[in-house]
């Protein structure tokens, strides 16, 4: 099977630097995708990793390790429209094409 | 470019009924998901159609079924509802023969289940 671990909350205060981590187990791997999801909104896509190393885009860097199994999403110059779930997600290789399997979700809560 | 879409926003059903959800992907997209999300979880995968036919299917009973139309319109129906089966209903979109995982998510049912 396919599971994914990362912390259930985080606080940060506005303006810092915070990484949500993400540790995964998977029978075949296609990369790691990062979403956001506002309270009562729907998931939105951020970021994706298919290969060993960061990715960067605008505030957002997302970074993977194959060899290790983990990834991390680094959210810099917080704001506090940045409070949200974040989700690692894996390619649910088993039950069919480009469906995900999430983990549960790390709560970010960012003050003033 | 239209988003995906999903209706209705939210219903209330009691035990034992069913419940049809609907959903419009978006434009150029050939490939849907649906997915259950329950409070404080992240969302877990039902199945996937990909032109009309089913393209994979999550740890769910068969009383959780689909269908996807010719213009990649999706339904998701659930027959003698229980009341663990309260939860958000996601769809996404995709486009399967593109290089990317990307999938866009509509805003989603809720569902509650008295």
């Amino acid at each position: 099977g396919q599971s994914l671990e990362q912390p259930s909350e985080v606080t940060a205060v506005e303006g810092a630097i915070v990484q949500i981590n993400c540790t995964y187990q998977t029978s075949g791997f296609y990369g790691l995708s990062w979403y956001q999801q506002h309270d009562g909104g729907a998931p939105t896509f951020l970021s994706y990793n298919g290969l060993d190393g960061l990715e960067e885009t605008g505030r957002f860097s997302s970074f993977l390790s194959r060899s290790d199994s983990y990834g991390y999403l680094l959210l810099q110059e917080l704001q506090m429209k940045d409070s949200a779930s974040y989700f690692c997600a894996v390619r649910d290789n088993k039950t069919g094409r480009r469906a995900l399997t999430f983990g549960s979700g790390t709560r970010l809560q960012v003050q003033p | 470019e239209t988003g995906v879409t999903q209706s209705p926003t939210h219903l209330i059903k009691t035990r034992g009924q069913q419940v049809t959800l609907r959903c419009s992907s978006q434009s150029g997209h050939n490939t849907v998901s649906w997915y259950q999300q329950a409070l404080g979880q992240g969302p877990q995968f039902i199945f996937q159609y990909y032109r009309e036919e089913e393209n994979g299917r999550g740890n769910f009973p068969p009383r959780f079924s689909g269908l996807q139309f010719p213009n990649y319109s999706s339904e998701l129906n659930v027959n003698a509802l229980e009341l663990d089966d309260s939860a958000l209903y996601l769809c996404a979109s995709s486009q399967l023969t593109s290089g990317a995982d990307t999938q866009y998510f509509g805003p989603g049912t809720r569902l509650t289940v008295l």
